[in-house]
Formats: structure tokens, C-alpha cells, sequence
């Protein structure tokens, strides 16, 4: 059981370069998200997916596109990479069902420069 | 405003003693759930604790507990008897809306612990 899978771990991007970064979660889980994480700060939440065929903005969307055609893979895309896009990046899942224990597992994380 | 405040960037506290880190929250909503993750410097996220608005009591999670004060609106997690393993970066974070909801967590900044010898 690899619960939440990440590719790559690393990557170095040229200004403009596109990219895809594939989450991948083995646990049937219904919500998806990508969050990232810059020095000094907590996560923020990037898009988000509440099922297979489903995404939303979250809060520091732009620059940023996802998609979720399988259940279990949650792919974040980036047009043309920008320096303020080096980050880490943090995908995410849980259950999506309403219960109190119902929390979010994450990933191992991607580390992302962009030059 | 902040929704979730960390007021220690970084604490350094002896091997043994017990430890209590600041969490205190900002929200309207009747229901949220607030969270406790784990960042050792390997990276990854790990999930300590988790208390619900309409819980009654404190969360505990083996060494783990999670004085809750809901009308302060303070979400403090408390390490009993810590050791050397707990040094990483803890970080407070809040679900807003029923447990069911689909909404992302929001985090604090979080707090660098360091366990001395």
C-alpha cells in the first residue's frame, strides 16, 4: 500500500518551461488536492477535486491548471513556469466522507526551482 | 487576518519535558475541524491529531493531546515527555464547514521545535 505517491521529487525549470507533476493515491480516496509550500510558510491550497472529472480553484490558483481523469491521479500543469512558482509542492487525499476522522494524507512532496 | 496564528517560530525545549505549542484560530463557521501535522526535515507531512468544533472532550493521540479552548479560540497541541525524534516543524491548520465538506485545510506558518539533549 504506497498510499500517496508523487513524480517527480525533483525538477529544475527554465522561465517559461511547462511541466506536469502527477499525485497518485492507491486508497480510494475521493478528494484531491495540490497544495505548495514556500520558506518560512504553511501550505496553501492550490486546486482542489471532489471526484474523477472535477476540480476547483483554491486559494492561490493562477498559473496553475489540474485535472483528474482517473480516481486516482491528480495531475497539477504549469504552462510557463515562473520564478515565483519555485516551491515545494504537496499533493493530497482523503476519504470525503463526513466523519471527524475523515483527515487529509499527503504525499511526499516535489521539490520545484524554476531559473 | 490571519485565520490560524503560530505566535512561536521557534522553540527549544529540554529532552523529557513536556511541551505546548500555540495554535489559536479565526472563523465564523459553527463546524471546522483543526489539525496537528508533523514536518521532520525529511519533508514529509505527518498527521498527529485531529478535534472537532462539537467535540466535548480533548483529543489524544498517545503522546499527543490538544487542549482545546473553544472559546478563546485556541487550539493548543501539548507533547508529553518529548524526545530527540520530536524535533521538526508543527503545523496548526483548520477545516472550515461539516466534515464531509470538500474544503482544503488552511495552515499556520508553524512552529520549529527543537529537542536538546
Amino acid at each position: 500500500n504506497a498510499g500517496v505517491t508523487q513524480t517527480p521529487k525533483f525538477r529544475v525549470l527554465k522561465t517559461g518551461q511547462s511541466m506536469t507533476l502527477l499525485c497518485a493515491q492507491d486508497m480510494n480516496h475521493e478528494y484531491m488536492y495540490w497544495y505548495r509550500q514556500d520558506p518560512g510558510m504553511g501550505l496553501r491550497l492550490i486546486h482542489y477535486s471532489v471526484g474523477e472529472g472535477t476540480t476547483a480553484k483554491g486559494e492561490v490558483p493562477d498559473g496553475y491548471n489540474v485535472s483528474r481523469l482517473k480516481k486516482q491521479n491528480f495531475l497539477l500543469g504549469l504552462e510557463s513556469a515562473a520564478p515565483s512558482q519555485t516551491s515545494v509542492y504537496f499533493c493530497a487525499s482523503r476519504l470525503g466522507v463526513a466523519t471527524s476522522t475523515d483527515t487529509q494524507y499527503f504525499g511526499p512532496g516535489t521539490r520545484l526551482t524554476v531559473l | 487576518a490571519q485565520k490560524i496564528t503560530q505566535t512561536q517560530p521557534g522553540m527549544f525545549v529540554q529532552e523529557k519535558e513536556a511541551v505546548t505549542l500555540d495554535c489559536t484560530y479565526d472563523t465564523s463557521d459553527p463546524s471546522y475541524g483543526l489539525f496537528w501535522y508533523k514536518q521532520p526535515s525529511s519533508g514529509e507531512m505527518i498527521f498527529l491529531i485531529y478535534q472537532g468544533s462539537y467535540d466535548q472532550q480533548n483529543a489524544t493521540e498517545g503522546r499527543y493531546s490538544l487542549n482545546f479552548q473553544k472559546a478563546r479560540k485556541s487550539a493548543n497541541l501539548v507533547i508529553s515527555a518529548s524526545q530527540l525524534g520530536d524535533s521538526a516543524m508543527y503545523f496548526c491548520a483548520m477545516r472550515e464547514g461539516p466534515g464531509g465538506g470538500a474544503d482544503g485545510l488552511t495552515f499556520g506558518k508553524g512552529t520549529h521545535l527543537i529537542i536538546q539533549p
